[in-house]
């Protein structure tokens, strides 16, 4: 197993309400990816944070946002809720720009 | 930006059997190209990754390799064993590592 871990692994929200995930990276990594998994697809790429900075967005709308602290932990928000958005979150952390990516187990959201 | 495509998007085979996984990409400046084992319920697992400057790439029973003219990459798993089925997944990097992923193939071995 990675050392990357994230919390909670379920959650169940409402249309409109916000939810805020957590990602903490393995020991050394500085970049960390965050995805969105439908059931029955492949991840999707939603954004990227090195070092603090965002390094790169997929096709997500703003409503979807993300940090990175200081000890590279990570969360994703995402505001206003829809349907659409019960999923399987997953971040994945690496030591670079360029490195491999580790996953996490992942943040299972319904909304209903 | 990225498109990968996968197939197929199941594969049975009898245990002992190979199994070949291929994928395609759109981004001739991807470099980077991942392959992600995912059990039910679980993270995606890195079972092995090649980068352009090889065409082929070998871990005991798995071999990736890689065709940058083609853009097409294919994973091979020989000796398949019951323990192998689950859902296999290429991807590749576009923009540094910013991972695009294919839709996934259920490999079922059977015994």
């Amino acid at each position: 197993e990675t050392g990357v871990t994230q919390s909670p692994t379920h959650l169940i929200k409402t249309r409109g309400q916000q939810v805020t995930l957590r990602c903490s990276s393995q020991s050394g990594h500085n970049t960390v990816s965050w995805y969105q998994q439908a059931l029955g697809q492949g991840p999707q790429f939603i954004f990227q944070y090195y070092r603090e900075e965002e390094n790169g967005r997929g096709n997500f709308p703003p409503r979807f946002s993300g940090l990175q602290f200081p000890n590279y932990s990570s969360e994703l928000n995402v505001n206003a809720l829809e349907l659409d958005d019960s999923a399987l979150y997953l971040c994945a952390s690496s030591g670079g720009v360029e490195e491999t990516q580790y996953f996490g187990p992942g943040t299972r959201l319904l909304v209903l | 930006g990225e498109n990968v495509e996968q197939h197929p998007s199941t594969l049975s085979v009898q245990e002992g059997d190979s199994a070949v996984i291929k994928c395609t990409y759109s981004d001739s400046a991807s470099n980077y190209f991942p392959w992600y084992k995912q059990e039910l319920g679980k993270r995606p697992q890195l079972i092995i990754d090649i980068r352009s400057n090889v065409g082929e790439k070998k871990d005991q029973r798995i071999a990736v390799t890689l065709n940058k003219t083609a853009k097409h990459f294919s994973l091979h798993i020989t000796e398949t064993q019951p323990e192998d089925s689950a859902v296999y997944f290429c991807a590749a990097n576009h923009a540094g590592n910013m991972l695009t992923f294919g839709g996934g193939t259920r490999l079922m071995v059977k015994p």
